[in-house]
């Protein structure tokens, strides 16, 4: 595709339950980020992708966090038994690799009620 | 371990007025630097870059910034701001030469006001 595409663009769930989020990178692009972004903390790293494998997973905040990506492509973070301090803007980011510019998704806002 | 340090979290100017954001970083390797901006309601946008070469490096939109090795800063500059300007704007640096994470700035919030 032409951009990051992130889906869904919201997402009100209910504390305790499963969520899941999506990030469609740019066509090509063989790493894929994902960070959160909370009001008053700005944007932190969660994990990183080199085709399908994982190098660097230090950012994810609890075990109730995990993420996959499939065909060196589209990855998904799943969020089990939310909280409310999980409430954020999630963003996804790739780039191609050898270049160190990374392009980001318009993210999912995500609230725990 | 990196760091980096958005000096300030607000920045108010009038419309037309000059601009300075700081950011200073900490790190003991190499790195590369950028400026992200986050208009309202939207995903990040690279404003400019520094990988290597001049130090003085434009990005988009009027913008500019320098790197300086030896205080360790990359100032976001731009010598007449418009209303469109105001956005958050996020430092960032990576370690120089491998694929990896952006450690972030906190993040500075400009509003540029009539």
């Amino acid at each position: 595709g032409a951009g990051v595409s992130q889906s869904p663009s919201n997402k009100v769930t209910e504390k305790g339950k499963d969520v899941e989020l999506r990030c469609d990178p740019i066509s090509g692009h063989t790493a894929l980020y994902w960070y959160r972004q909370s009001l008053g903390q700005g944007l932190e790293f969660l994990i990183y992708f080199q085709g399908n494998s994982a190098p660097d997973k230090s950012g994810l905040p609890s075990d109730r966090f995990s993420a996959e990506r499939t065909g060196g492509s589209v990855s998904t973070l799943t969020i089990q038994r939310t909280q409310q301090e999980d409430s954020a803007v999630y963003l996804c980011a790739s780039s191609s690799s050898g270049l160190d510019i990374q392009y980001f998704g318009a993210g999912t806002r995500l609230s725990v009620l | 371990a990196q760091s980096v340090t958005q000096l300030d979290s607000q920045v108010p100017v009038f419309e037309e007025a000059p601009v300075e954001l700081r950011c200073n970083y900490s790190s003991s390797v190499s790195v590369y630097l950028f400026w992200y901006v986050q208009y309202p309601n939207q995903g990040l946008q690279l404003l400019l870059k520094y990988l290597s070469g001049s130090t003085l490096v434009k990005g988009i939109n009027g913008f500019e910034a320098e790197f300086n090795k030896s205080q360790t800063s990359f100032h976001l500059r731009k010598p007449s701001v418009h209303i469109s300007d105001t956005a958050e704007y996020f430092c960032a640096v990576k370690n120089a030469g491998n694929n990896r994470k952006l450690i972030w700035g906190l993040g500075t919030s400009l509003a540029v006001n009539p």
